[in-house]
């Protein structure tokens, strides 16, 4: 099956530690990206990628680090510089579109991170 | 900038309403709109994927529709079930400015009660 997956569901992260969100996608999308959700404030785009070896940082992309070494992996990396860190966490990815644009956008289950 | 707006931010229906959901969008230059569902501590689950030259799209009770000269799109969910019961988001893909970024609107939690 076709999808994008993403782990841990679940993560708890101690002061000052940095932590890894693991996304994974297998529908051969070049696009990806990472989104920040908490109560209220909707959806917000921490970093995206375009093409393997290549991001951009989102609106809210400081304290957080990527890479995009491989088409199918985009992790992310919560760093100690990141103050309120607890949220839920979403990866998506899409293809381009003919006439530019993107295409659909497919999401995963999400990571909830805690900072114990 | 986009902005999405959807209107209301949250509704309780008895089982069996039809009913509507709205997303309007300030910049009409759109390549698509896309309806997601999203069911508490879950993602985003694709619903309907509206391009800029359609008019509608449906599946199964759900219908969206589109109107791109008045910045707004449209979900009907008929006959809703309490299976319904989730946020529902819209989100406006950019034709133009290099980076084709969705923006979303914030949803509308929908609630639908036996």
């Amino acid at each position: 099956d076709g999808g994008i997956t993403q782990s841990p569901k679940y993560l708890f992260r101690k002061e000052g530690q940095n932590v890894t969100l693991s996304c994974e996608q297998n529908l051969n999308h070049d696009a990806m990206y990472w989104y920040r959700q908490d109560p209220g404030q909707g959806l917000r785009l921490i970093y995206y990628s375009q093409i393997v070896n290549d991001f951009q940082k989102g609106d809210i992309a400081e304290g957080y680090s990527v890479s995009r070494e491989k088409k199918e992996s985009f992790p992310l990396t919560v760093t100690s510089a990141q103050k309120n860190p607890t949220a839920f966490y979403l990866c998506a990815s899409s293809s381009p579109g003919l006439a530019g644009g993107q295409n659909e956008q497919f999401f995963g289950p999400g990571t909830r991170l805690t900072v114990l | 900038k986009q902005e999405v707006t959807q209107i209301p931010a949250a509704l309780s229906v008895p089982e069996g309403e039809n009913l509507v959901l709205n997303c309007s969008f300030t910049d009409s230059a759109i390549y698509n709109l896309q309806w997601f569902r999203q069911d508490p501590g879950k993602g985003l689950t694709s619903l309907l994927l509206i391009q800029s030259s359609q008019r509608e799209q449906t599946s199964g009770r759900l219908n969206a529709s589109l109107d791109k000269s008045s910045g707004r799109s449209t979900l009907y969910i008929a006959a809703s079930q309490p299976g319904d019961s989730a946020t529902y988001l819209c989100a406006v893909s950019p034709s133009s400015g290099g980076s084709y970024i969705p923006t979303f609107g914030r949803g509308t939690s929908l609630i639908v009660h036996p």
